[in-house]
């Protein structure tokens, strides 16, 4: 079975520090993805990877960053963490480009 | 730009009933995917059933059954003899076909459909 694990469950941070959400996949997937799930909203995209060191903007990439030193593992970067960012933070791989989409069991981020 | 719209934000069913949750989309394009994610309580969001544009066959498994209708651009959910376990958040998805460039490695997401199951 597929496994996309989160570092965190829940995480509470002060506005102004930079956060750092890894995420870490086991099956050699070559796509990985960071969504930010919000009531209402439904799922929006970060950023996604489709090799290593290449990154791609989604929908809502603003105050965000991204980094992908190996495959198996994607991080998320809050280079200065504020309110609007308190949201479920999701990642998740697929491999190829006809496969489907894994998900990690996501990452409740609180900024105070 | 692609759009997935679920019109429905919240749904009730009957233990062991039949649900439909709606889904329909909008693009200009003649290949492409859709699924159907569930995201139950416990919040990790598993695939449920897929469906491919080219394929007019509709997608079953097990309990779970699609309504593809490409021209109407509708792609309904439906779950037969429903169980408690079938609680959750679903999410209808949309991706470009596989040659489609980067576009294909995304999913657009509608906003989701909370279904409660009554004992």
């Amino acid at each position: 079975d597929v496994k996309v694990t989160q570092s965190s469950r829940y995480l509470v941070k002060r506005t102004g520090e930079k956060v750092f959400l890894e995420c870490v996949q086991d099956m050699d997937h070559e796509n990985m993805f960071w969504y930010r799930q919000d009531p209402g909203l439904g799922l929006r995209l970060i950023y996604f990877s489709y090799d290593v060191k290449m990154k791609e903007k989604g929908d809502i990439p603003e105050g965000y960053s991204v980094s992908r030193e190996k495959k198996e593992r994607f991080s998320l970067i809050l280079e200065s963490a504020s309110t609007n960012q308190t949201s479920m933070y999701l990642c998740a791989s697929s491999p190829g480009t006809i496969g489907e989409q894994f998900f990690g069991p996501g990452t409740r981020l609180t900024v105070l | 730009a692609q759009t997935v719209t679920q019109s429905q934000p919240e749904m009730s069913v009957q233990e062991a009933e039949t649900v439909t949750l709606s889904c329909t989309y909008d693009t200009s394009e003649s290949d492409y995917y859709l699924f159907w994610y569930k995201q139950p309580p416990s919040r990790q969001m598993i695939l449920v059933i897929r469906q491919e544009a080219y394929k007019q066959q509709n997608a079953t498994e097990n309990r779970f059954s699609v309504n593809f209708q490409k021209a109407a651009k509708s792609f309904s959910l439906k779950i037969s003899d429903s169980q408690l376990g079938d609680a959750a958040m679903y999410f209808c998805a949309y991706r470009l076909g596989a040659y489609s460039g980067a576009g294909s490695y995304q999913l657009t997401f509608g906003k989701g459909t909370k279904l409660s199951v009554i004992p």
